[in-house]
Parts: C-alpha cells; sequence; structure tokens
C-alpha cells in the first residue's frame, strides 16, 4: 500500500508560467518532507525540504507547502523554465527513522 | 568536491549469477544508504548504515541480498542468484550525520538480469 502518492505521472507547463506538483501521504507520524529532482541517468538531486512545524518553505523559485490536516504537500515553481524539466520525487521520513519514502514520481516537461 | 560515486554504472547478468554493487559516499558521511527504482516505481528503501551501529536492514527484500561498509566508507550491496525481477536501478545515498536529513545520491547502477 502506497504510503506517498503523486497522483500526476507528467505534467507539462509553459515557460514562465507556474508549476504546481502535488504529493498526499497517509501516516501522519511522518514529519519531515522532501523533494527531489531527478534528470535520466542521474540520481535524485536534494531540491527543498519542509519540516511538519511549518506549513511554507522557500528557496528562491521554489516553494513548498505543507497541509498537515490534509496530509498533502505541493512544490511550487515559478518561473518555470525549460530547465526544471526532470522528474520530480516526493519524499518523507517519520521522526526517529533515517529511510525515506517516496511517491512514484512526475515528469515535468516546460515547453518553451 | 567529489559526490557520491557508484560502480558499475551498468551490469548485465544472467539470471542465477551473484553481483556486488559498489558505493562510494562523500567523504566525511558517516550515514549510507540502499535504495532501488524499479521500472515506473518510486525509489524503495533497503539498508541504511550510521557509524558503527547495527545496520537497519528491514528494506532487504529477501535473504538473497545483503550489504556491507567496511571501515565506515565504502559500501558493497551484493545479490545472490539473481532474479529477473531484480532488474532496478540501485542508488546509494549519503548524508552528514543521522540528525541531518538531507541524503546525497549518486548516479545508480543499472542493473539487468537476462
Amino acid at each position: 500500500d502506497q504510503q506517498v502518492k503523486q497522483n500526476s505521472p507528467s505534467l507539462s507547463v509553459q515557460e514562465g508560467r507556474i508549476s504546481i506538483l502535488n504529493c498526499d501521504y497517509t501516516n501522519s507520524m511522518f514529519d519531515y518532507f522532501l523533494w527531489y529532482k531527478k534528470y535520466p541517468a542521474e540520481g535524485p538531486t536534494f531540491l527543498i525540504s519542509i519540516s511538519s512545524i511549518k506549513d511554507k518553505n522557500e528557496d528562491g523559485r521554489f516553494t513548498v507547502f505543507l497541509n498537515k490536516s490534509a496530509k498533502h504537500l505541493s512544490l511550487h515553481i515559478v518561473p518555470s523554465q525549460p530547465g526544471d524539466s526532470a522528474v520530480y520525487f516526493c519524499a518523507t521520513q517519520r521522526g526517529g527513522s533515517e529511510k525515506l519514502v517516496f511517491g512514484k514520481g512526475t515528469k515535468l516537461t516546460v515547453n518553451p | 568536491g567529489a559526490g557520491v560515486s557508484q560502480s558499475p554504472s551498468n551490469k548485465v547478468t544472467e539470471k542465477g549469477k551473484d553481483v556486488e554493487l559498489r558505493c562510494d559516499p562523500i567523504s566525511g558521511h558517516t550515514a549510507l544508504y540502499w535504495y532501488r527504482q524499479s521500472l515506473g516505481q518510486g525509489l524503495e528503501f533497503l539498508i541504511y548504515f550510521q557509524g558503527n551501529s547495527a545496520p537497519d536492514k528491514s528494506g532487504l527484500p529477501s535473504d538473497r541480498f545483503s550489504a556491507e561498509r567496511t571501515g565506515g566508507s565504502v559500501s558493497t550491496l551484493t545479490i545472490q542468484r539473481t532474479q529477473q525481477e531484480d532488474s532496478a536501478v540501485y542508488l546509494c545515498a549519503s548524508s552528514l550525520d543521522s540528525g541531518v536529513k538531507t541524503q546525497y545520491f549518486g548516479p545508480g547502477t543499472r542493473l539487468l538480469v537476462l
């Protein structure tokens, strides 16, 4: 049973517009959330994270929002750039556990 | 500085053979993780090493899988009697300390079992 779900396998947006990637989780014990970006033939690269004590974290063009009551987080990229085209993985971590639990990923394509 | 490195980058083997996958973590990182990504799936946790503590093997899918970490640095993941369902990308990650959440990944080893 999937504990972390990324329901959109793919997303296509125009350059300059906002990209919104969504992630839902089932385990309320998860208290740390991360987004990773993955290019083909490369390992995932850490992008941004958020602790459960916060509801928003911003880093440049990237903002992660956390809605604990809905067990939902989202990644906003604005403005989107063609170089952002990659697969984005949502990952979660439970306090006391070192392992990351990943979603299946969303492939983002930013069209010039 | 150098990131996490893994070797080989690709491995093709026949069903029933044993394979060894190697991971060199970032220098100074005490925590090391193995994950695998099967086609169309997310990353699946396999095993975690932290310093001299006993590893967390809770993610290993069967007793054909084992891993070692020698000298607190390099790690080897061994798959015995490989099966076709073992075909996946095997990813290694390291982090500076277990209290620091960010894990840095290597490029992975693409394993194909024929």
